[in-house]
């Protein structure tokens, strides 16, 4: 059975700080890796979405990197902004797309 | 619409009476899902409609839930007999298809309170 941790639950870091956030896997036969983010009392945003082949992804401040072999993957945030603060969630996927997701990293940003 | 749409945004109900919670999906995508986040827990699989082809129900945790997509288009989820720890947050989302590699568009969730 797949499960999938995320480490730190929480993370406080001050305004412009470059950041990794955590994501593993027990079973590397995944699809894909996703990263979704979860403001309160919203749904979830994807954010980038790795493909089983591919070992990373970015999108402007965002960079993903993805290890199967060792069940790992990354999500790295530069310079950080206080509107980066967030709940932050890794998901595998199967091949129809049904997900496993972590239990998320809390994210504060601070000014 | 432009995102998934998804009703009540906020319900709260007596326990053991039943609810009905509506999904409207991105128009296009073929591909339906429901999860629920609890309290303190990460997002949990419900139920996934791929176009004609028959639900996965795999993630359902009784009975008491059902799931059905009229037309391909709207989805809703059904909980009988509600009991206090079925309070959480239902997200529906769509996808182009169920193929892995199509991003997932959620909703912002129907919040459930069973009282």
């Amino acid at each position: 059975k797949q499960e999938v941790t995320q480490i730190p639950a929480a993370l406080s870091v001050p305004e412009g700080e470059n950041l990794v956030l955590n994501c593993s896997f027990t079973d590397s036969a995944i699809y894909n890796l996703q990263w979704f983010r979860q403001d309160p009392g919203k749904g979830l945003t994807s954010l980038l979405l790795i493909q089983s082949s591919q070992r990373e992804q970015t999108s402007g401040r965002l960079n993903a990197s993805l290890d199967k072999s060792s069940g790992r993957s990354t999500l790295y945030i530069a310079a950080s902004q206080p509107g980066d603060s967030a709940t932050y969630l890794c998901a595998v996927g199967s091949a129809t797309n049904k997900l496993i997701f972590g239990t998320g990293t809390l994210l504060a940003v601070q000014p | 619409g432009a995102g998934v749409s998804q009703s009540p945004s906020n319900k709260v109900t007596e326990k053991g009476k039943d609810v009905e919670l509506r999904c409207d999906p991105i128009s296009g995508h073929t591909a339906l899902y429901w999860y629920r986040q609890s309290l303190g827990q990460g997002l949990e699989f419900l139920i996934y409609f791929q176009g004609n082809s028959a639900p996965d129900k795999s993630g359902l945790p009784s009975d008491r839930f059902s799931a059905e997509r009229t037309g391909g288009s709207v989805s809703t989820l059904t909980i009988q007999r509600t009991q206090q720890e079925d309070s959480a947050v239902y997200l529906c989302a769509s996808s182009l298809s169920v193929t892995g590699g199509n991003t997932i568009y959620f909703g912002e969730g129907s919040w459930l309170t069973v009282v």
